[in-house]
């Protein structure tokens, strides 16, 4: 499959730990990134490859993968990163980017 | 700055062409891939279609297949997406993205342009 699955919506008390999920058969193969996107924004990435976050990008953001499942962890959620976060990898032929539905990150 | 402006969006009835262009500014634009991605209200991002530097590779969604064609200006530095037989699930926000590795269109999107809202209605 070249879907990509990603909770609609999560929610993190301010301060503590969170982690969003993008499942897909392609993530066995290929890395996933991350993008944060707010109201009336483009997105901007956040993370991506084995283990890179663009210049600016805070250090509370990282990723992982493991099997069919990519994550985007943020440790320590402030209240400006309730966003929503999209992934995206490539197709199983590795030829086409997909995306996943994005998840809604609420920060109580 | 490294920048990607949208533009050519806007209201069109059902059947109808658009053709969004993307200004691009501050990056070596011929040596990018470049894609094409929306965004429907209210819901997630969607890849449409990438050109290679010299036109040679283009790749499209199967949603858009047959009915949009991407094309690029070197000298220009501009994307182009021409926009055929519009139909009314088209209705989103259109970006163009430059991929963080040059020759790479399928990994990360590091730049993004702001979108142009195209919608299609009666």
């Amino acid at each position: 499959s070249s879907e990509l699955t990603q909770d609609p919506a999560v929610s993190v008390a301010l301060g503590q730990t969170v982690r969003i999920t993008c499942q897909g058969d392609s993530v066995r193969n290929y890395f996933a990134s991350w993008y944060q996107q707010k109201p009336g924004q483009a997105p901007i990435l956040v993370f991506y490859g084995k283990n890179n976050r663009p210049s600016g990008v805070p250090d509370r953001f990282s990723g992982s993968s493991s099997g069919d499942t990519a994550s985007l962890t943020i440790t320590g959620a402030q209240a400006e990163d309730e966003a929503d976060y999209h992934c995206n990898s490539r197709d199983i032929s590795g030829n086409r980017p997909v995306f996943g539905g994005g998840t809604r990150l609420t920060v109580l | 700055q490294v920048q990607l402006v949208e533009s050519g969006g806007g209201l069109v009835k059902p059947g109808g062409s658009l053709r969004l262009s993307c200004a691009a500014s501050g990056f070596p634009f011929s040596d990018y891939y470049m894609s094409w991605i929306r965004q429907t209200p209210g819901k997630g991002l969607e890849w449409l279609s990438y050109i290679s530097t010299s036109d040679l590779i283009i790749y499209y969604a199967d949603s858009v297949k047959g009915r949009f064609t991407i094309s690029r200006d070197n000298a220009k530095n501009s994307l182009f997406l021409q926009m055929n037989t519009l139909r009314v699930d088209d209705t989103a926000v259109y970006y163009c993205a430059r991929p963080i590795a040059p020759a790479d269109p399928g990994g990360a999107f590091d730049v993004w342009g702001q979108g142009t809202m195209v919608t299609v209605s009666s």
